[in-house]
Protein backbone atom coordinates (compact mmCIF):
# COMPACT_ATOMS: atom_id res chain seq x y z
CA UNK A 1 0.00 0.00 0.00
CA UNK A 2 1.29 3.28 -0.93
CA UNK A 3 1.84 6.70 1.57
CA UNK A 4 0.42 8.62 -0.79
CA UNK A 5 -3.07 8.77 -2.17
CA UNK A 6 -3.44 10.13 -5.81
CA UNK A 7 -7.01 9.98 -7.43
CA UNK A 8 -8.25 9.04 -9.99
CA UNK A 9 -6.11 6.49 -11.46
CA UNK A 10 -6.84 6.80 -14.78
CA UNK A 11 -8.83 9.99 -16.84
CA UNK A 12 -9.50 10.60 -20.50
CA UNK A 13 -10.52 13.96 -21.08
CA UNK A 14 -10.94 16.31 -24.20
CA UNK A 15 -9.43 19.16 -25.29
CA UNK A 16 -11.94 22.02 -24.03
CA UNK A 17 -12.38 19.72 -20.76
CA UNK A 18 -11.09 21.36 -17.08
CA UNK A 19 -10.30 18.18 -14.80
CA UNK A 20 -8.37 18.18 -11.46
CA UNK A 21 -5.64 15.31 -9.98
CA UNK A 22 -5.59 15.34 -6.57
CA UNK A 23 -2.80 13.60 -4.27
CA UNK A 24 -2.60 13.35 -0.76
CA UNK A 25 -0.32 12.40 1.98
CA UNK A 26 -0.06 12.26 5.51
CA UNK A 27 3.21 11.71 6.66
CA UNK A 28 4.33 15.26 7.56
CA UNK A 29 6.06 15.63 4.67
CA UNK A 30 6.91 19.42 3.87
CA UNK A 31 7.59 19.03 0.19
CA UNK A 32 5.44 17.53 -2.69
CA UNK A 33 6.44 17.06 -6.06
CA UNK A 34 4.20 16.89 -9.30
CA UNK A 35 6.18 14.58 -11.95
CA UNK A 36 4.98 13.64 -15.53
CA UNK A 37 6.39 10.36 -16.78
CA UNK A 38 6.09 9.20 -20.65
CA UNK A 39 6.65 5.81 -21.90
CA UNK A 40 10.22 4.45 -21.56
CA UNK A 41 11.55 7.99 -20.07
CA UNK A 42 12.28 9.15 -16.59
CA UNK A 43 9.82 11.07 -14.47
CA UNK A 44 10.02 14.64 -15.55
CA UNK A 45 9.85 17.18 -12.58
CA UNK A 46 6.80 19.93 -13.08
CA UNK A 47 6.46 21.64 -10.01
CA UNK A 48 7.52 21.66 -6.32
CA UNK A 49 5.77 23.08 -3.63
CA UNK A 50 7.76 23.70 -0.02
CA UNK A 51 5.57 24.08 3.27
CA UNK A 52 2.66 24.81 0.70
CA UNK A 53 4.55 27.35 -1.38
CA UNK A 54 5.15 27.03 -4.67
CA UNK A 55 9.05 26.97 -4.98
CA UNK A 56 9.80 25.16 -8.46
CA UNK A 57 7.77 25.66 -11.52
CA UNK A 58 10.33 23.54 -14.71
CA UNK A 59 8.93 26.05 -17.36
CA UNK A 60 5.80 24.23 -17.14
CA UNK A 61 2.52 25.11 -19.84
CA UNK A 62 -0.07 27.51 -18.08
CA UNK A 63 -2.63 24.60 -18.78
CA UNK A 64 -1.34 22.78 -16.13
CA UNK A 65 -1.92 24.42 -12.91
CA UNK A 66 -0.93 23.57 -9.44
CA UNK A 67 -2.56 23.96 -6.52
CA UNK A 68 -1.81 23.32 -2.17
CA UNK A 69 -4.51 24.10 -0.36
CA UNK A 70 -2.57 22.30 2.67
CA UNK A 71 -0.01 20.68 3.80
CA UNK A 72 -1.43 16.97 3.22
CA UNK A 73 -2.79 17.75 0.20
CA UNK A 74 -1.35 18.64 -4.02
CA UNK A 75 -3.53 19.22 -6.48
CA UNK A 76 -2.80 19.79 -10.32
CA UNK A 77 -5.82 21.52 -12.48
CA UNK A 78 -5.59 20.94 -16.60
CA UNK A 79 -7.30 22.57 -18.69
CA UNK A 80 -7.39 22.95 -22.36
CA UNK A 81 -4.56 20.03 -22.66
CA UNK A 82 -3.43 18.64 -25.76
CA UNK A 83 -2.89 14.82 -27.20
CA UNK A 84 0.95 14.99 -26.78
CA UNK A 85 0.22 15.57 -22.86
CA UNK A 86 -1.02 12.22 -22.52
CA UNK A 87 1.15 10.56 -19.93
CA UNK A 88 1.53 8.81 -16.39
CA UNK A 89 1.13 11.82 -13.86
CA UNK A 90 3.19 11.14 -10.29
CA UNK A 91 2.93 12.82 -7.11
CA UNK A 92 5.12 12.34 -4.31
CA UNK A 93 6.29 13.51 -1.20
CA UNK A 94 9.38 13.77 1.36
CA UNK A 95 10.87 15.78 4.25
CA UNK A 96 13.32 18.31 3.51
CA UNK A 97 16.17 16.05 5.11
CA UNK A 98 19.13 15.68 2.85
CA UNK A 99 18.79 11.74 2.69
CA UNK A 100 14.93 11.53 2.91
CA UNK A 101 13.64 9.20 -0.43
CA UNK A 102 10.18 10.61 -2.60
CA UNK A 103 7.68 8.65 -1.85
CA UNK A 104 5.58 8.08 -5.04
CA UNK A 105 1.83 7.90 -5.44
CA UNK A 106 0.43 5.15 -8.10
CA UNK A 107 0.00 7.76 -10.23
CA UNK A 108 -2.81 8.80 -12.58
CA UNK A 109 -2.40 7.73 -16.00
CA UNK A 110 -4.13 10.49 -18.27
CA UNK A 111 -5.67 10.73 -21.93
CA UNK A 112 -5.95 14.09 -23.75
CA UNK A 113 -8.33 12.76 -26.72
CA UNK B 1 26.92 15.08 -20.65
CA UNK B 2 24.00 14.51 -18.26
CA UNK B 3 24.16 14.86 -14.49
CA UNK B 4 23.10 11.38 -13.89
CA UNK B 5 24.05 8.12 -16.74
CA UNK B 6 22.50 4.79 -16.87
CA UNK B 7 23.22 2.33 -19.34
CA UNK B 8 19.32 2.06 -20.42
CA UNK B 9 20.25 -2.42 -21.29
CA UNK B 10 17.86 -4.25 -21.39
CA UNK B 11 20.07 -6.58 -19.28
CA UNK B 12 18.54 -10.45 -19.89
CA UNK B 13 20.08 -12.47 -17.72
CA UNK B 14 18.75 -16.27 -16.52
CA UNK B 15 17.04 -17.08 -13.32
CA UNK B 16 19.40 -17.63 -10.50
CA UNK B 17 22.32 -15.13 -12.40
CA UNK B 18 23.97 -12.30 -10.48
CA UNK B 19 23.70 -9.26 -12.30
CA UNK B 20 25.28 -5.56 -11.52
CA UNK B 21 24.14 -1.96 -12.74
CA UNK B 22 26.10 1.02 -12.48
CA UNK B 23 25.01 4.76 -12.30
CA UNK B 24 27.58 7.44 -12.29
CA UNK B 25 27.26 11.41 -11.39
CA UNK B 26 28.19 14.33 -12.89
CA UNK B 27 28.28 16.53 -9.45
CA UNK B 28 30.25 15.93 -6.75
CA UNK B 29 28.55 18.07 -4.40
CA UNK B 30 26.06 14.60 -4.53
CA UNK B 31 25.30 13.63 -1.26
CA UNK B 32 22.24 11.42 -1.53
CA UNK B 33 21.77 8.23 -3.60
CA UNK B 34 19.18 6.06 -4.33
CA UNK B 35 17.48 3.14 -5.83
CA UNK B 36 14.23 2.97 -7.54
CA UNK B 37 12.23 -0.26 -8.81
CA UNK B 38 9.68 0.28 -11.68
CA UNK B 39 7.23 -1.96 -13.04
CA UNK B 40 6.05 -1.49 -16.64
CA UNK B 41 2.76 1.44 -16.15
CA UNK B 42 3.43 1.41 -12.11
CA UNK B 43 5.05 3.72 -10.08
CA UNK B 44 8.74 4.18 -8.72
CA UNK B 45 9.10 2.34 -5.72
CA UNK B 46 12.12 2.87 -3.41
CA UNK B 47 14.06 -0.17 -3.09
CA UNK B 48 17.07 0.82 -1.04
CA UNK B 49 19.16 3.96 -0.25
CA UNK B 50 23.29 4.12 -0.68
CA UNK B 51 24.73 4.53 2.74
CA UNK B 52 28.69 5.57 2.42
CA UNK B 53 29.70 2.29 4.01
CA UNK B 54 27.63 0.04 1.52
CA UNK B 55 24.54 -1.68 2.62
CA UNK B 56 23.17 -5.06 1.12
CA UNK B 57 19.02 -6.07 1.78
CA UNK B 58 18.82 -9.43 1.26
CA UNK B 59 19.71 -10.33 -2.43
CA UNK B 60 20.06 -6.43 -2.82
CA UNK B 61 23.65 -4.60 -2.38
CA UNK B 62 24.36 -1.24 -2.91
CA UNK B 63 27.69 0.34 -2.96
CA UNK B 64 28.98 3.80 -3.33
CA UNK B 65 32.12 4.77 -5.38
CA UNK B 66 32.34 8.94 -4.36
CA UNK B 67 36.22 8.88 -5.87
CA UNK B 68 34.85 7.82 -9.45
CA UNK B 69 31.58 9.15 -8.76
CA UNK B 70 29.59 5.89 -9.57
CA UNK B 71 27.07 3.89 -7.61
CA UNK B 72 25.89 0.21 -8.20
CA UNK B 73 23.40 -2.11 -7.55
CA UNK B 74 24.32 -5.76 -7.03
CA UNK B 75 21.40 -8.45 -7.62
CA UNK B 76 22.20 -11.85 -6.35
CA UNK B 77 20.11 -14.90 -7.30
CA UNK B 78 18.05 -13.06 -9.74
CA UNK B 79 13.78 -14.00 -9.87
CA UNK B 80 11.49 -13.42 -12.77
CA UNK B 81 10.11 -11.26 -10.42
CA UNK B 82 13.17 -8.96 -10.47
CA UNK B 83 12.11 -7.88 -13.97
CA UNK B 84 11.38 -4.01 -13.81
CA UNK B 85 13.44 -0.82 -14.70
CA UNK B 86 15.66 0.09 -12.13
CA UNK B 87 16.13 4.10 -11.46
CA UNK B 88 19.26 5.85 -9.85
CA UNK B 89 18.54 9.00 -8.27
CA UNK B 90 20.66 11.75 -6.95
CA UNK B 91 20.12 14.52 -4.77
CA UNK B 92 23.10 17.40 -4.28
CA UNK B 93 24.00 18.53 -0.84
CA UNK B 94 21.45 21.15 -0.22
CA UNK B 95 18.82 20.63 -2.09
CA UNK B 96 15.17 18.37 -2.22
CA UNK B 97 14.94 18.17 -5.56
CA UNK B 98 16.60 15.15 -6.73
CA UNK B 99 18.02 13.80 -9.84
CA UNK B 100 16.64 10.73 -11.61
CA UNK B 101 18.86 8.94 -14.25
CA UNK B 102 17.14 7.22 -17.28
CA UNK B 103 16.22 3.86 -15.82
CA UNK B 104 18.36 0.44 -16.71
CA UNK B 105 15.90 -2.37 -17.68
CA UNK B 106 16.46 -5.54 -16.78
CA UNK B 107 14.48 -9.05 -17.89
CA UNK B 108 15.18 -12.39 -15.80
CA UNK B 109 14.00 -15.00 -17.99
CA UNK B 110 13.46 -18.95 -17.51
Amino acid sequence: DTEVTQTPKHLVMGMTNKKSLKCEQHMGHRAMYWYKQKAKKPPELMFVYSYEKLSINESVPSRFSPECPNSSLLNLHLHALQPEDSALYLCASSSQEINSPLHFGNGTRLTVT
Amino acid sequence: RKEVEQDPGPFNVPEGATVAFNCTYSNSASQSFFWYRQDCRKEPKLLMSVYSSGNEDGRFTAQLNRASQYISLLIRDSKLSDSATYLCVVKQGGSYIPTFGRGTSLIVHP
